[in-house]
């Protein structure tokens, strides 16, 4: 199936360090969302952005629906051990929040003390 | 807060057999359920949109007669993968859409179930 291009595959910080990934698509999206997944659990979403341009914060994630609708980036900043886990970008070509999603590659986070 | 579940958690069963996952949305009521497969250190794929009452639509490269998804309520759909193999091995999460849960309603996704397969 389609999946979008994520980076970094992975990173290793240490405890306060900001953090910086995104997401590119070849094709447009209307939705991008970034979820982050612990170990042996589901996806809990962090932030949805809906239009393009739009710049939106959750605490310290900060994240952006990129000018041209096939990009996103996510924002860390003073990340704390609880960052620990695997971030996706998802992206939805359809105009409904029913319609499905694709799922990016996956940035998995180590955050040392 | 809209909470999905599933069960079971964990599964353990031996090749050629059939195993039912159930995934229920607890406190509200969803038309729409969505039915992943993650393979280890891998992306969420989807492997079938799951609507109340119709069948399910599912994602190219995904057997309906292996994987059979039944959405019988607005509150419950199962997965059921029939004549398991190792192969089929996975963790498998279902997701759900609020009904009329306005513009921001994105999916909640339940925790997952392991199946593994001998």
């Amino acid at each position: 199936g389609q999946q979008l291009n994520q980076s970094p595959q992975s990173m290793f910080i240490q405890e306060g360090e900001d953090v910086s990934m995104n997401c590119t698509s070849s094709s447009i999206f209307n939705t991008w969302l970034w979820y982050k997944q612990d170990p042996g659990e589901g996806p809990v979403l962090l932030i949805a952005l809906y239009k393009a341009g739009e710049l939106t914060s959750n605490g310290r994630l900060t994240a952006q629906f990129g000018i041209t609708r096939k990009d996103s980036f996510l924002n860390i900043s003073a990340s704390i051990p609880s960052d620990v886990g695997i971030y996706f970008c998802a992206g939805r070509e359809g105009a409904y929040n029913t319609d499905k999603l694709i799922f990016g590659t996956g940035t998995r986070l180590q955050v040392f003390p | 807060g809209a909470v999905v579940s599933q069960h079971p958690s964990w599964v353990i069963c031996k090749s050629g057999t059939s195993v039912k996952i159930e995934c229920r949305s607890l406190d509200f009521q969803a038309t729409t359920m969505f039915w992943y497969r993650q393979f280890p250190k891998q992306s969420l794929m989807l492997m079938a949109t799951s609507n109340e009452g119709s069948k399910a639509t599912y994602e190219q490269g995904v057997e309906k007669d292996k994987f059979l998804i039944n959405h019988a309520s607005l509150t419950l759909s199962t997965l059921t993968v029939t004549s398991a193999h190792p192969e089929d091995s996975s963790f498998y999460i279902c997701s759900a859409n609020r009904l009329a849960g306005g513009v921001y309603n994105e999916q909640f996704f339940g925790p997952g179930t392991r199946l593994t397969v001998l």
